[in-house]
């Protein structure tokens, strides 16, 4: 098994851009979560998902927007890029939930300027 | 909202000696408390989880206390080595605000030869 993947490792865009950061996980996991990490700072919950075609917000999802066509997919897209932004992108999986361990991808890392 | 707080100070031991890592929490008592290590540029990755009514849990050389009376959970790592050295995050569920996952900014561990 891959487990979690990420792409890209890293990106740089311009204030205003737009971009998908992809997650794909083969673990089967109906949970899935987008996080964000600044320096110094703990994991933001931005969105997640409990199943394909159910999504919700997390603690900062503001803008941001996901989707959940597959139990395996669940991208990120950031439609007007603000360097606010600029963080490491963490996505992860679990089976049933939180009271599950979480199973973290290798991230990205995204720079706005 | 619930508040977490980790040890805010890096952790310098030496090798051999046992690391102890806090995380208090604010607000009312989670359901399941997680620990992670993280190492640069790297995602999380799952140690170990304790449930409210458990006191403590052992897996191998780690040791988690949970004491629900003073909001806190303490990390321990026995018999330290170089390759402990990493961060390590707490994470609380919010089983009361929709069942996310809420993490600490974590605490950054040195064992030294």
């Amino acid at each position: 098994n891959a487990g979690v993947t990420q792409t890209p490792k890293f990106r740089i865009l311009k204030i205003g851009q737009s971009m998908t950061l992809q997650c794909t996980q083969d673990m089967n996991h109906n949970y899935m979560y987008w996080y964000r990490q600044d320096p110094g700072m703990g994991l933001k919950l931005i969105y997640y998902s409990v199943g394909a075609g159910i999504t919700d917000k997390g603690e900062v999802p503001n803008g941001y927007n996901v989707s959940r066509s597959t139990t395996e997919d669940f991208p990120l897209r950031l439609e007007l890029a603000a360097p606010s932004q600029t963080s490491v992108y963490f996505c992860a999986s679990s089976y049933r939930g939180i009271k599950e361990t979480q199973y973290f991808g290798p991230g990205t890392r995204l720079l706005v300027l | 909202s619930q508040k977490i707080e980790q040890n805010s100070e890096a952790l310098n031991i030496q090798e051999g000696k046992t690391a102890t890592l806090t995380c208090n929490y604010t607000n009312y008592s989670p359901a399941y408390l997680q620990w992670y290590r993280q190492d640069p540029g790297r995602g999380p990755v799952f140690l170990l989880l304790i449930r409210e009514n458990e006191k403590e849990k052992r897996k191998e050389r780690l040791k988690v206390t949970f004491d629900t009376t003073l909001k806190q959970s303490l990390f321990h790592i026995t018999a330290s080595q170089p390759a402990d050295s990493a961060t390590y995050l707490c994470a609380l569920d919010m089983t009361n605000q929709g069942g996310k996952l809420i993490f600490g900014q974590g605490t950054e561990l040195s064992v030294k030869p």
